[in-house]
């Protein structure tokens, strides 16, 4: 089993509308998660860290649930200029792993 | 402030040869990283530096990679020879302490192995 999974889309969703995705980790030892985005032909770069009750930025809401070990991503009232990929990141120890990054793409 | 900095952007080589990459990391960040990112996956990491000192190499393949950050600043990361699954993009990212989520990535070096 993967230690970070996510379903790589692509979700294509129409400018203003709302769209969320999860990814789900292995480690529940697990202590940091955050989203990161990245734009096509770009290094990541950092989001969002989510916290144990949540996380809110603008139109960007992150979610945990430890107990089914997932993470979740919203984002309301979608731009064009949110497409992009979103990777989901877990620290276990020392290290970040990264998912394959869910890959949002949205339509005018 | 100046971000990490990569060189070269883009290169091709033939299997079998060699090439080195170079990153310069945000200047004061202790912890250095250098990411394999294959084409629809999410970023591998290959090593990670605290300082000068070799922290995580364990997904390193160590009979074609190796890496060095000798005064505890700049890093060059090294394939010989390099194979076609190598074709990649090679991410050089730094922070502060490691692990901290806060990892600031520099542009990266497109290799592609023919």
């Amino acid at each position: 089993r993967k230690e970070v999974e996510q379903d790589p889309g692509p979700f294509n969703v129409p400018e203003g509308a709302t769209v969320a995705f999860n990814c789900t980790y292995s480690n529940s030892a697990s202590q940091s998660f955050f989203w990161y985005r990245q734009d096509c032909r770009k290094e990541p770069k950092l989001l969002m860290s989510v916290y144990s009750s949540g996380n809110e930025d603008g139109r960007f809401t992150a979610q945990l649930n430890r107990a089914s070990q997932y993470i979740s991503l919203l984002i309301r009232d979608s731009k064009l200029s949110d497409s992009a990929t979103y990777l989901c990141v877990v620290r276990d120890g020392d290290r970040l792993a990264f998912g394959k990054g869910n890959q949002v793409v949205v339509i005018p | 402030e100046a971000g990490v900095a990569q060189s070269p952007r883009y290169k091709i080589i033939e299997k079998r040869q060699s090439v080195a990459f170079w990153c310069n990391p945000i200047s004061g960040h202790a912890t250095l990283y250098w990411y394999q990112q294959i084409l629809g996956q999410g970023p591998k990491l290959l090593i990670q530096f605290q300082n000068n000192g070799v922290v995580d190499d364990s997904q390193l393949p160590k009979d074609r990679f190796s890496a060095e950050r000798l005064k505890g600043v700049d890093s060059t990361l090294k394939i010989q020879p390099a194979k076609l699954e190598d074709s990649a993009v090679y991410l050089c990212a730094s922070s502060l302490s490691p692990g901290d989520g806060l990892e600031f990535f520099g542009p990266g070096t497109r290799l592609t192995v023919l």
